[in-house]
Formats: C-alpha cells, sequence, structure tokens
C-alpha cells in the first residue's frame, strides 16, 4: 500500500536554528516526492519536488530535500530558520500520470525566538 | 509557478442549501483537478478526482451525489455541496495538474472555508 509517514506531528526551533523535517514513503512504483508548506487558512505551496537525477534538490525560500532510496526517505532541511517558516509542511509521493498524490499527515512546525 | 485559484474563499450557508465552489487554474490548461477536503489540524482527504469532459472518479465513502463535481473545460472545475448540512462544514482544497510540468505536479488553489449552520 503506498503510504507518507511523517514521524514528528510537531516540531519547536528556535529562530536561526537549523532544521530538519524526516518524511518516510512506501510506494510500489518509481516514486515522485514533494514538499509542501500550509500556513493557517491558506492552500498549500510547492517547496521543491524529486522526479530523477541529482538527489538532493533544491527548493524555495531556503530549502533543500534530500532522496535516499534506501531508507525510502526524503527529508526537509534548511540551515537557518526564520520566523516566518512557521506553517505546516506536507510530504506527498506521487508517479506519473494522472495518479492522485498520497499526503504525509503533516509536521508543525513553531518556531521561538 | 503555476497558478491556481478558488473562488469563494468563504462561505457561510444555512443548513439545506447548496453551495458551489469554482476552482480554475489561470495560466495552464488543467485535463485533472483534484478535490480535497481538510479537516482542523489534519492532512489532506482526496474525495474525488476530476477529469476534463468525464465523470469524476469519487474515492470510496465520498457520496457522489452529496458532492457534485463538473469539469466542463479545461481550467474550471466546479464542487458544488448539495443540502449541505453543519458535518459538512470543512476547508476545501482544489489542486490541478501542470502538464507542461510533466502532468506530475499538483498546484494547490488557496481553499475554501465552508461554515454551514
Amino acid at each position: 500500500a503506498q503510504s507518507v509517514t511523517q514521524p514528528d506531528i510537531h516540531i519547536t526551533v528556535s529562530e536561526g536554528a537549523s532544521l530538519e523535517l524526516r518524511c518516510n514513503y512506501s510506494y510500489g512504483a518509481t516514486p515522485y516526492l514533494f514538499w509542501y508548506v500550509q500556513s493557517p487558512g491558506q492552500g498549500l505551496q510547492l517547496l521543491l519536488k524529486y522526479f530523477s537525477g541529482d538527489t538532493l534538490v533544491q527548493g524555495i525560500k531556503g530549502f533543500e530535500a534530500e532522496f535516499k532510496r534506501s531508507q525510502s526517505s526524503f527529508n526537509l532541511r534548511k540551515p537557518s530558520v526564520h520566523w516566518s517558516d512557521a506553517a505546516e509542511y506536507f510530504c506527498a509521493v506521487g508517479a506519473w500520470g494522472n495518479t492522485p498524490l498520497v499526503f504525509g499527515k503533516g509536521t508543525r512546525l513553531s518556531v521561538i525566538a | 509557478g503555476a497558478v491556481v485559484s478558488q473562488h469563494p474563499s468563504r462561505v457561510i450557508c444555512k443548513s439545506g442549501t447548496s453551495v458551489k465552489i469554482e476552482c480554475r487554474s489561470l495560466d495552464f490548461q488543467a485535463t485533472t483537478m483534484f478535490w480535497y477536503r481538510q479537516f482542523p489540524k489534519q492532512s489532506l482527504m482526496l474525495m474525488a478526482t476530476s477529469n476534463e469532459g468525464s465523470k469524476a472518479t469519487y474515492e470510496q465513502g465520498v457520496e457522489k451525489d452529496k458532492f457534485l463535481i463538473n469539469h466542463a473545460s479545461l481550467t474550471l472545475s466546479t464542487l458544488t455541496v448539495t443540502s449541505a448540512h453543519p458535518e459538512d462544514s470543512s476547508f476545501y482544497i482544489c489542486s490541478a495538474r501542470d502538464p507542461g510540468q510533466g502532468g506530475e505536479t499538483q498546484y494547490f488553489g488557496p481553499g475554501t472555508r465552508l461554515l454551514v449552520l
């Protein structure tokens, strides 16, 4: 069965500290991987995506993610968190064609001064 | 990046009335759009896949007669919540695939907050 696991429901980091949000997936086909961010009451904004090639992908707002096939992981990282990064982050997996995305349950990020 | 809009952004209605939510792809043509429902502090739940010119495909447990989906053009899909009840109150989000991105990337609308009194 296709699934995405985000083990951390809520993470709190200090502003300026580094961040890593974990994502593990289970997918039968060749996966396409995504990270989205959602601010309260808003839709989802695409941060970055991995289809193939270089396993370290760069996204918007200074985020990056690394695809590790052996660990079935696609963790999101940012070297220095800003207060405006506080939001809900969703990892998702999909495949070629009209296959719907499968989402993780999300990780809520809080940023403290 | 591709832009998807939704209208209205929020709506309050009385129980028993119907509400229509529009989802538009503004700068690309989308043969496939998706409708999601999101409860507070939860992830997105896929309701249905909307295909231009054909019937929508509903997920198990989603009442197709309650949530009517019409994808009449390559840039517009609508979700109509018929005879809405308080339990239908939720945040509804649509997304669309951008074929220019290979078709695998979904772009999301800003969502519609529905409150049924």
